[in-house]
C-alpha cells in the first residue's frame, strides 16, 4: 500500500539551529511530493511543492525540501529556525496524478524554543 | 490559490444527531475532497466529491454515515450522521488547485460529540 512516513514526531530546537524534517514514501511511480505547515490555531498551508525538474525546491519563508529519487525521499530543511516556525509539519504525495488523492504522512510537531 | 470557508467552525453535538457541514471556494473546481483529522492525527481522506456524479468513499468510510452533496463547482456539504464521540475530529474541506495537483485546505470545522 502506498504510504509517507515521517520519522520525527517532535522536535525541539533553539532559535538559529538548522532543522531537517524526514520524509519518505513507498513506491508508486511518478509522485508529486509536498510539505504542508499548520500553525497553532491557523489552517493547514502548503509550504512547498515538487512535480518535476529541479530536484531542489524552495518554499515560503525560507523552507526547502529536496526530492532524492533513489532514497524515495524529500525532506525539509531550513538553515536558521526562528520561534514563529513552531508548527506542525505534513508530508504528502499524490500518487496518481490527475486521478490521484494526497497521502498524508503523521506529522511532525516543531517546537523553537526563542 | 483558491480561498475556501467552511461552517461552522466549531459545534458541540449530542450523541445521536447529524450535523452537514459547509464548504464554500471562491473558485470553479472540479474536485473537491473531505478530510478527518482527529486529535493528535494526521488527516484521513474521507471521499472525493466531485460535481455531477456521486461521491467516491475512501475505505472505512460509508456513504450513509457520511453522506455529500456537490450541487455546483463552488459548493459541497459534509453531514456527519447518527454521531458518537468517537466522531469528534476536524473535518476539512480541500480543493485541488495547480499543476502539480496540489490541494488546498479550509480551516476546518471542530467537531465534538457528547
Amino acid at each position: 500500500a502506498q504510504s509517507v512516513s515521517q520519522h520525527n514526531h517532535h522536535v525541539i530546537l533553539s532559535e538559529a539551529a538548522s532543522l531537517e524534517l524526514g520524509c519518505n514514501y513507498s513506491y508508486g511511480g511518478t509522485v508529486n511530493l509536498f510539505w504542508y505547515v499548520q500553525y497553532p490555531g491557523q489552517h493547514l498551508q502548503l509550504l512547498l511543492k515538487y512535480f518535476s525538474g529541479d530536484p531542489l525546491v524552495k518554499g515560503i519563508k525560507g523552507f526547502e525540501a529536496e526530492f532524492i529519487k533513489s532514497k524515495f525521499s524529500f525532506n525539509l530543511r531550513k538553515p536558521s529556525v526562528q520561534w514563529s516556525d513552531t508548527a506542525e509539519y505534513f508530508c504528502a504525495v499524490n500518487y496518481g496524478g490527475s486521478q490521484g488523492n494526497l497521502i498524508f504522512g503523521k506529522g511532525t510537531k516543531l517546537s523553537v524554543k526563542p | 490559490s483558491a480561498v475556501i470557508s467552511q461552517k461552522p467552525s466549531r459545534d458541540i453535538c449530542q450523541r445521536g444527531t447529524s450535523l452537514t457541514i459547509q464548504c464554500q471556494v471562491d473558485s470553479q473546481v472540479t474536485m473537491m475532497f473531505w478530510y478527518r483529522q482527529q486529535p493528535g492525527q494526521s488527516l484521513t481522506l474521507i471521499a472525493t466529491a466531485n460535481q455531477g456524479s456521486e461521491a467516491t468513499y475512501e475505505s472505512g468510510f460509508v456513504i450513509d454515515k457520511f453522506p455529500i452533496s456537490r450541487p455546483n463547482l463552488t459548493f459541497s456539504t459534509l453531514t456527519v450522521s447518527n454521531m458518537s464521540p468517537e466522531d469528534s475530529s476536524i473535518y476539512l474541506c480541500s480543493v485541488r488547485w495547480g499543476q502539480a495537483y496540489e490541494q488546498y485546505f479550509g480551516p476546518g470545522t471542530r467537531l465534538t460529540v457528547t
